[in-house]
């Protein structure tokens, strides 16, 4: 039973545009949430994170939204640049340990 | 400068054969994740330690051991190699904050 889903697994958008990837999960008690970022050949890096007493947290280009009653997270890049284009995984924290719970990753393209 | 390096990048091996991935990190970090990453189903963690001698096991642990001998390190051993287990491994460490990991850039595992 995944915890943590991102139910899509790619996503094309055009540069300067918004691109938003989505996030759902399903425990209660996770209290923070991260977004990772993934080029190929590489690991994933931490891109920006989220508490969950927050409802938004931005960082430059990049903004996460956490809706706590519907369980649900996104992440907007505006605008969106070629060099976004990676694998994007949303993670999620129990507040019982530091363990983290990924999702599937959303393949993000952004088309010059 | 701390960094988190896996060994080898890649590595092709036959059915049936014992095989270790390195993974040393210099974080002076107590945690310590193995993750295997596979299309469709984003990351999964294979085993994970919060220190010298404590070893877990993950979501999809069977077939794999992990020892902590040291802060530093932290071998996965595929015991006997099956084709099951071509994927993409990913070591990560973290200060036990729950605040993210770090992650080494991964080892190519082909099982032929």
């Amino acid at each position: 039973d995944q915890q943590v889903k991102q139910n899509s697994p790619s996503l094309s958008v055009q540069e300067g545009r918004i691109s938003i990837l989505n996030c759902d999960y399903t425990n209660s008690m996770f209290d923070y949430f991260l977004w990772y970022k993934k080029y190929p050949a590489e690991g994933p890096t931490f891109l920006i994170s989220i508490s969950s007493i927050k409802d938004k947290n931005e960082d430059g280009r990049f903004t996460v939204f956490l809706n706590k009653s519907a369980k649900h997270l996104s992440l907007h890049i505006v605008p969106s640049q070629p060099g976004d284009s990676a694998v994007y995984f949303c993670a999620a924290r129990g507040n019982a340990g530091n363990m983290l719970t990924f999702g599937g990753g959303t393949r993000l393209m952004v088309k010059p | 400068d701390a960094e988190i390096t896996q060994s080898p990048r890649h590595k092709i091996t036959e059915t049936g054969r014992q095989v270790t991935l390195a993974c040393h990190q210099t974080w002076n970090h107590n945690n310590m994740f193995w993750y295997r990453q596979d299309l469709g189903h984003g990351l999964r963690l294979i085993h994970y330690s919060y220190g010298v001698q404590d070893t877990n096991k993950g979501e999809v642990s069977d077939g794999y051991s992990v020892s902590r001998s040291n802060t530093e390190d932290l071998p996965l051993t595929l015991e006997s190699a099956a084709s099951s287990q071509t994927s993409v491994y990913f070591c990560a460490s973290s200060d036990g904050s729950g605040y993210g990991y770090t992650f080494g850039s991964g080892t190519r595992l082909t099982v032929v």
